[in-house]
């Protein structure tokens, strides 16, 4: 099983180009996630996808689309991208809301110029 | 406020020295508590997890949370260079959706 695979592992634009993250997981679970990190303020949670066909906003969704394209996959969007959405990104994971492992991918490093 | 506050470190210990790694919160409502690592340029993995108050034991790990006070806090025996990385507290109610603390980076020096 690879888990969770994230692409591209990095990225550089400029301010207003346009990028999609890709996220997959092959563990059949029904709950996925996007966060950011950033230095010294943890992971913040982006978009979550609670099973195939819903998609909820969290803490800081502004700037960002997701699309929960099957039950595998859950794709981050940024339509215009903005310096200060510079960040490493962080896909996560889990069987079902009510067990509260999240299995992270490794991550993608995106600078905005 | 945030719901889960941690002690923003850096943590700078000796090898074999015993580390503590604490963190709050303020939802009432949480009742599961983990603790993940994370290693330089690496994605956050689960190291322990405890449903409501108690203490939970792996290894040199021990994760300790008291509801009472709202604290919860990990504790290394015998630090190991390899202990290096980013700790993270989270905690969630019944209903998923973690909330994370900001992370104590951990030095273990040979």
């Amino acid at each position: 099983n690879a888990g969770v695979t994230q692409t591209p592992k990095f990225q550089v634009l400029k301010t207003g180009q346009s990028m999609t993250l890709q996220c997959a997981q092959d563990m059949n679970h029904n709950s996925m996630y996007w966060y950011r990190q950033d230095p010294g303020m943890g992971l913040r949670l982006i978009y979550y996808s609670a099973s195939e066909g819903t998609t909820d906003k969290g803490e800081v969704p502004n700037g960002y689309n997701v699309s929960r394209l099957n039950k595998r996959e859950f794709s981050l969007r940024l339509e215009s991208a903005a310096p200060s959405q510079t960040s490493v990104y962080f896909c996560a994971s889990i069987e079902t809301d009510s067990y509260n492992e999240q299995f992270f991918g490794p991550g993608t490093r995106l600078t905005v110029l | 406020q945030k719901e889960v506050e941690q002690d923003p470190g850096p943590l700078s210990v000796p090898e074999g020295a015993i580390v503590s790694l604490n963190c709050t919160y303020s939802n009432s409502a949480f009742q599961y508590f983990m603790w993940y690592r994370q290693y330089s340029r690496k994605g956050p993995e689960l190291l322990m997890y405890t449903y409501s108050s108690g203490n939970k034991e792996d290894g040199r790990f021990t994760a300790q949370v008291d509801k009472s006070s709202k604290y919860i806090s990990l504790f290394i025996r015998d630090s190991q260079p390899s202990d290096s990385a980013t700790y993270l507290c989270a905690s969630n109610t019944n209903a998923g959706k973690s909330t994370f603390g900001d992370g104590t980076t951990l030095t273990v020096k040979p």
